[in-house]
């Protein structure tokens, strides 16, 4: 059963603009949200996390927001740079047991 | 600090066979734990490992397997190779179980490949 879904495979954006990743989830007992970032030929690095009692939390350039009531949460990218290109990954955890999503491919043009 | 590393990067086995995957962990961290990443289903949890004992584990047939040694290096076995067990296996470890996955930090992946 996937509790955490990505939707979206592929996301496509212009260097400079912003990117938004979408992640949305089923059990309501996760309480802890993180993004990794995954290069190819590389495992997944963890990008930003947050916990359930926050509704957004924002380091550099990179900014989640959680929407409990929806069971959702995006990952917003702002400026995008060709750096950025990768797969991301949602995941979610409850104390001890964690899903991921099936990932976004994000690519960004220069 | 060296990252966590994972041996063989590359595998090719037939329907059938076994395989046993490796990892070893950042030193100091005592979990480790199995991910099988396939496209489409993203990284789907095998089992976890701390202290040599298996603590938390995936919805996987009981031909995976692995165990834990006392220096924390992890391995894991699958038998009975099918097809579909083709896939990226990602290890990763953290200081302590229970602590939050912020601090889990994944090795390089093992490209399984089943012909």
């Amino acid at each position: 059963d996937q509790q955490v879904k990505q939707n979206s495979p592929s996301l496509s954006v212009q260097e400079g603009r912003i990117s938004i990743l979408n992640c949305d989830y089923t059990n309501s007992m996760f309480d802890y949200f993180l993004w990794y970032k995954k290069y190819p030929a590389e495992g997944p690095t963890f990008l930003i996390s947050i916990s359930s009692i926050k509704d957004k939390n924002e380091d550099g350039r990179f900014t989640v927001f959680l929407n409990k009531s929806a069971k959702h949460l995006s990952l917003h990218i702002v400026p995008s740079q060709p750096g950025d290109s990768a797969v991301y990954f949602c995941a979610a955890s409850e104390w001890n047991d964690m899903r991921f999503g099936a990932g976004t491919r994000l690519t960004v043009k220069p | 600090k060296a990252g966590v590393t994972q041996t063989p990067r590359y595998l090719i086995k037939t329907r059938g066979q076994q395989v046993t995957l490796s990892c070893s962990p950042i030193s100091g961290h005592r979990s480790v734990s199995w991910y099988q990443q396939t496209p489409g289903q993203g990284l789907q949890f095998l089992f976890e490992y701390f202290s040599e004992t298996q603590r938390n584990k995936g919805n996987f047939p009981g031909r995976f397997s692995g165990r834990q040694f006392s220096n924390s290096r992890s391995e894991m076995n699958v038998s009975t190779l099918e097809l579909g067990d083709s896939a990226l296996y990602l290890c990763a470890s953290r200081e302590v179980a229970g602590t939050t996955y912020n601090e889990q930090f994944f090795g390089p992946g093992t490209r399984l490949t089943v012909l």
